[in-house]
């Protein structure tokens, strides 16, 4: 099945650092998705974002889908952001459904 | 405006024992999913379906039943529970490839 590798694994950063998270995949994407994991456990979604570039407030994310890979921007960091942020792919035919990545977990300190 | 809910909340039942997760959604969503989250897997689809009475397995379904006799209800039961099945489960839905998923139940076999 398709393979979905996170980087980094885990960050901390101070308030207002902007970060860069990554996200490679192994076979070519007809749906990737951004979610964010908060402290308390609840899964919100980010984007859709199988190529291409969107922004969301102080949140952007561009694809490659070329290139099999995904970047999640976060832009003056605040507490909120923190927890675990996840990439979800699913493959052109659908037959392996989605499968997530380990995901990054990021710790902003105040 | 609940969107999607999930029951109960919290569970705690012994190994052998059959246990019922309930999601319900208010948004009509063809898809529902579920999933469970351990530490070191992240997230692992179990089932999911494209409509009423049509289901199909996911990465990891042995040991689960389902069936969605409704578009918004989609029950998973554990039907002897078993301690490897300790985990938070997630029920998620979706129009189309965006997923917005439930609060999560946690589920532990003693």
């Amino acid at each position: 099945g398709i393979q979905v590798e996170q980087s980094p694994p885990d960050l901390i950063l101070q308030e207002g650092a902007n970060s860069t998270l990554r996200c490679n995949f192994s076979d070519s994407v007809n749906n990737l998705q951004w979610f964010h994991q908060n402290p308390w456990g609840q899964l919100i979604n980010l984007f859709y974002i199988p190529s291409g570039t969107k922004q969301n407030g102080r949140l952007s994310a561009t694809t490659v889908a070329t290139e099999r890979y995904s970047l999640l921007y976060i832009s003056s960091s605040q507490t909120t952001d923190s927890g675990v942020y996840f990439c979800a792919v699913e493959r052109m035919n659908r037959d392996d459904k989605i499968i997530f990545g380990k995901g990054t977990r990021l710790h902003i300190l105040p | 405006d609940a969107g999607i809910t999930q029951s109960p909340r919290y569970k705690i039942t012994e190994t052998g024992r059959q246990v019922t997760l309930m999601c319900h959604q208010t948004w009509s969503h063809s898809y529902m999913f579920w999933y469970r989250q351990d530490l070191g897997h992240g997230l692992r689809l179990i089932y999911y379906s494209a409509a009423a009475d049509i289901t199909d397995k996911g990465e990891v379904p042995d040991g689960y039943v389902v069936s969605r006799s409704k578009t918004e209800n989609f029950p998973l039961t554990l039907e002897s529970a078993t301690r490897s099945q300790t985990s938070v489960y997630f029920c998620a839905s979706s129009a189309s490839y965006e997923q917005y998923f439930g609060p999560g139940t946690r589920l532990t076999v003693t």
